[in-house]
């Protein structure tokens, strides 16, 4: 059973679109961790977000953290091309250590 | 200011054989880990290393050993390689071992692309 479940695992949609991914676990996790990876390169940390309820924007993209700490979303404005690859959450439970989900595939057609 | 630098990019072995990878923390990092990326799928924690010693082991067995230098960079080694050793091996480097704080944040090298034949 995977601690971290995300959705949808693959994506494709069209420049301009919008997107939302999701992460959720039946535990609690004391801050969850958004990257992205692109082909041939290790994963890039994007965000962290660590209290309940939190909301965290990076440019087009907008973090959000579960108010029960056990979920969190990535949603992505007018979805570029360059928005492509694989989107990771982490998070570390309680007395445990760094663990991944398994990623959502994003294409970005033009 | 280097970034967390692996060696080789990519490797092919044949079953049974034995593999050393190698890693290089960013500057002023003191903790490397390492994990195994299959295919299509998220990042698995392999071990740990602060302070020349394994501090955090995940679910691999015995045949993933490592090592930590004084100068903190770091070996994987696997023996017996299985076909189902074939993936990404990544090696990340923090301030400190992960679980200390809740915002420490690690960097990941490229990887080595393993292939086991």
């Amino acid at each position: 059973t995977q601690l971290l479940e995300q959705s949808p695992q693959f994506l494709s949609i069209q420049e301009g679109e919008n997107l939302t991914v999701y992460c959720n676990s039946s535990s609690v996790f004391s801050s969850l961790q958004w990257y992205r990876q692109e082909p041939g390169e290790g994963p890039v940390l994007l965000v962290t977000v660590v209290t309940g309820g939190e909301v965290k924007k990076l440019k087009r993209l907008t973090f959000q953290f579960g108010d029960a700490r056990k979920d969190s979303s990535l949603h992505i404005t007018a979805a570029q091309p360059g928005d492509t690859g694989l989107y990771l959450c982490a998070g570390v439970p309680s007395g445990s250590r760094l663990t991944f989900g398994e990623g959502t595939q994003l294409t970005v057609n033009p | 200011d280097a970034g967390v630098t692996q060696s080789p990019t990519h490797l092919i072995k044949t079953r049974g054989q034995q593999v050393t990878l190698r890693c290089s923390p960013k500057s002023g990092h003191d903790t490397v880990s390492w994990y195994q990326q299959a295919l299509g799928q998220g990042p698995q924690f392999i071990f740990q290393y602060y302070e020349e010693e394994e501090r955090q082991r995940g679910n691999f067995p015995d045949r993933f050993s490592g090592h930590q230098f004084p100068n903190y960079s770091s070996e994987l080694n696997v023996n017996a390689l299985l076909l189902g050793d074939s993936a990404l091996y990544l090696c990340a480097s923090s301030l400190r071992p992960l679980g200390k704080t809740s915002t420490d944040t690690q960097y990941f090298g490229p990887g080595t692309r393993l292939t086991v034949l």
